[in-house]
Parts: C-alpha cells; structure tokens; sequence
C-alpha cells in the first residue's frame, strides 16, 4: 500500500536557523505529494505540493522537490520564524477514482526567539 | 467563514453510549473525507463521500461506526457503543475534486 515516513521529532531550532524536514514515501501508482501544517489550536492547512517529478512547491520561505529517484519530498526553510512553530505532515495521493491523503505520523516544529 | 466546520469541536462520553458529529463543508465541494488522528500519529483515512455516495471505507471503519451524507451536503459520522479506544481527534475534510483537501479544525472525542 501507500505510505509516508517522516524523520522523527520533535525539531527545536532557534530562529533564522535553517530547517529541513525529511520524508519519503511509497506509493502503487504515481503519487502527488503535499505538506499540510498544524499550528496550535487550528485545523490542518495545505502548505506546499507538487504534482510530478522535479517539480518545486512553495509557499511562505518553504520549498519542496519532489524526487522520484529517491522517493522524497524533503521540506526546506532558510531562515525559521518563530511564527513557524507548528506541526508539519507530508502527504500524497495517488490520483483514481477515490483520492484520498495519505499522511505521515507528523513532526513537531519548535523555533526559539 | 466559509471554512469547513465541524461540530462539537470536544465531546466527553461514557463508554458504551453512542456519539454523532457533524461537519459542514465548504459550500459546492462535492468530496468529503473523515479521517481519525491519534496522539503522535498522522491523519488516517476512514471514509469518502463524492456527493451523496459513500465511495469507499477503511478498514479501521468497525461496524460501530457509520457516516452519512445526505442530499451530498452535511456529513455526521456516529461511533455506537464507544470504546476507550475509539478516543481521537476526528477531523473532517472537504475538496471541489482537486489534490486540495481544506479540513476543519476537528472534534476531539474523549471516551472515559
């Protein structure tokens, strides 16, 4: 089946730091790939995704590549904020009939002041 | 706000009663997901409505629990006889039949 892994967390960085995030997937067909965020208290946003190989998404100072060589779709971030503070979740969906996200178990970001 | 909404957003049960939720999606979104999401773990998927069709469940679906999504509008998802196990965040989601999904914020069960 489809499934997503994250490198384990929590993360604590302190801020202008610079962030990656790993994750890597497997998937039966060809997948599109997202990262959704969590801040406190809200519900899951969409982030950032890419729909086939080599394609960058961004938004907000993050980037994501996805590379289907190495099965990743690594998040990047030059310089955190404190703002930045959430939980991060890398997704995908192999498009058919019945799409639906499958996500990894979620990493914690912490950015100190 | 036109967001998806969900509600109640915390409900606290007795082992054993039942428990209904409901959520409202984004207004023309034809697709709707439930998902349940425990303490360090990401989203799992449940079940998926393409308007008034439920299209497909997950196994971790049990016989207690069963959704629907009448005139492919409001959704409710109702857990019968609740285990402790069945505590979680279950989150609701709604996409017009792109790879977006815009969720709600979720209602947290908490079965004592």
């Amino acid at each position: 089946g489809d499934s997503v892994t994250q490198m384990e967390g929590p993360v604590t960085l302190s801020e202008e730091a610079f962030l990656t995030i790993n994750c890597t997937y497997t998937a039966t067909g060809y997948p599109s790939l997202f990262w959704y965020v969590q801040y406190p208290g809200e519900g899951l946003q969409l982030l950032l995704k890419a729909t086939k190989a080599d394609d960058k998404g961004s938004n907000k100072g993050f980037e994501a590549t996805y590379r289907k060589e190495t099965t990743s779709f690594h998040l990047e971030k030059g310089s955190v904020q404190v703002s930045d503070s959430a939980v991060y979740f890398c997704a995908l969906i192999v498009t058919g009939a019945n799409s639906k996200l499958t996500f990894g178990k979620g990493i914690t970001l912490s950015v100190r002041p | 706000d036109t967001g998806v909404s969900q509600d109640p957003r915390h409900k606290i049960t007795k082992r054993g009663q039942n428990v209904t939720f409901r959520c409202d999606p984004i207004s023309e979104h034809n697709r709707l997901y439930w998902y349940r999401q425990t303490l360090g773990q990401g989203p799992e998927f449940l079940t998926y409505f393409q308007n008034e069709a439920q299209l497909e469940k997950s196994r971790l679906l049990s016989d207690r629990f069963s959704a629907e999504r009448p005139k492919g509008s409001f959704s409710t998802l109702e857990i019968q006889r609740t285990e402790q196990g069945d505590s979680a965040m279950y989150l609701c989601a709604s996409s017009p039949g792109t790879f977006e999904a815009f969720f709600g914020q979720g209602t947290r069960l908490t079965v004592v």
